[in-house]
């Protein structure tokens, strides 16, 4: 069964910083990555995703995220973070089997930026 | 175009109750899948419908049910509803293949009193 881990519950951070979100998963065969986000009252969002190739993902709105198969980490990083990123965000994984693509979340870390 | 849609946005039912939650995924998506988040918690699957098959369940029991119509919408049911069923409920579908990303819907907030 997969699993997926999130370190961070919430985080807050003043805009300009860096920001670097964990996200570790659990499951022996190869994955698909995701990072959604859910800014308040909206549907969830994707961000990025990984499923092959270069294990640095550019994703939307300056967010990029690194998939190091040996650590099981897909951790998203942003390098100047904004009042508008605060919201919550998700990672999340699933097994690249067509017809079933069942997502695995994290937890979620919520991040709150302070002008 | 139009994302995914649900409705209702939100529901208030009693404990007891059934209530019935419905999708309507993007044009040309085939795969419908459903998850409950809890407040606090990341959303958890519930079913996965692709070509009216049910293709995945999670871990709920019985008294949920979902089946998936000729023009791919969705339906989810939950019986003798109890307080613990009270979240948000997600919709997302998906074009099926071995690498495809699922589009969410608002949701429906269903509250249990």
């Amino acid at each position: 069964a997969q699993s997926v881990s999130q370190h961070n519950h919430h985080v807050i951070l003043s805009e300009a910083a860096s920001l670097e979100l964990g996200c570790n998963y659990s499951y022996g065969g190869t994955v698909n990555l995701f990072w959604y986000v859910q800014y308040p009252g909206q549907h969830l969002q994707l961000l990025l995703k990984y499923f092959s190739g270069d294990p640095l993902v550019k994703g939307i709105k300056g967010f990029e995220a690194e998939f190091i198969k040996s650590k099981f980490s897909f951790n998203l990083r942003k390098p100047s973070v904004q009042w508008s990123d605060t919201a919550e965000y998700f990672c999340a994984v699933n097994a690249p089997n067509f017809g079933n693509e069942k997502l695995t979340f994290g937890t979620g870390t919520r991040l709150t930026i302070i002008p | 175009d139009a994302g995914v849609t649900q409705s209702p946005t939100h529901l208030i039912k009693t404990r007891g109750q059934h209530v019935t939650l419905r999708c309507s995924p993007i044009s040309g998506h085939k795969s419908v899948s459903w998850y409950q988040q809890v407040l606090g918690q990341g959303p958890q699957f519930i079913f996965q419908y692709y070509e009216k098959e049910e293709r995945g369940r999670g871990n709920f029991p019985d008294r949920f049910s979902a089946r998936q119509f000729p023009n791919y919408s969705s339906e989810l049911n939950v019986n003798a509803l109890l307080l613990g069923d009270s979240a948000l409920y997600l919709c997302a579908s998906s074009y099926p293949g071995r690498n495809t990303e699922a589009f969410f819907g608002q949701g429906t907030r269903l509250t249990v009193v």
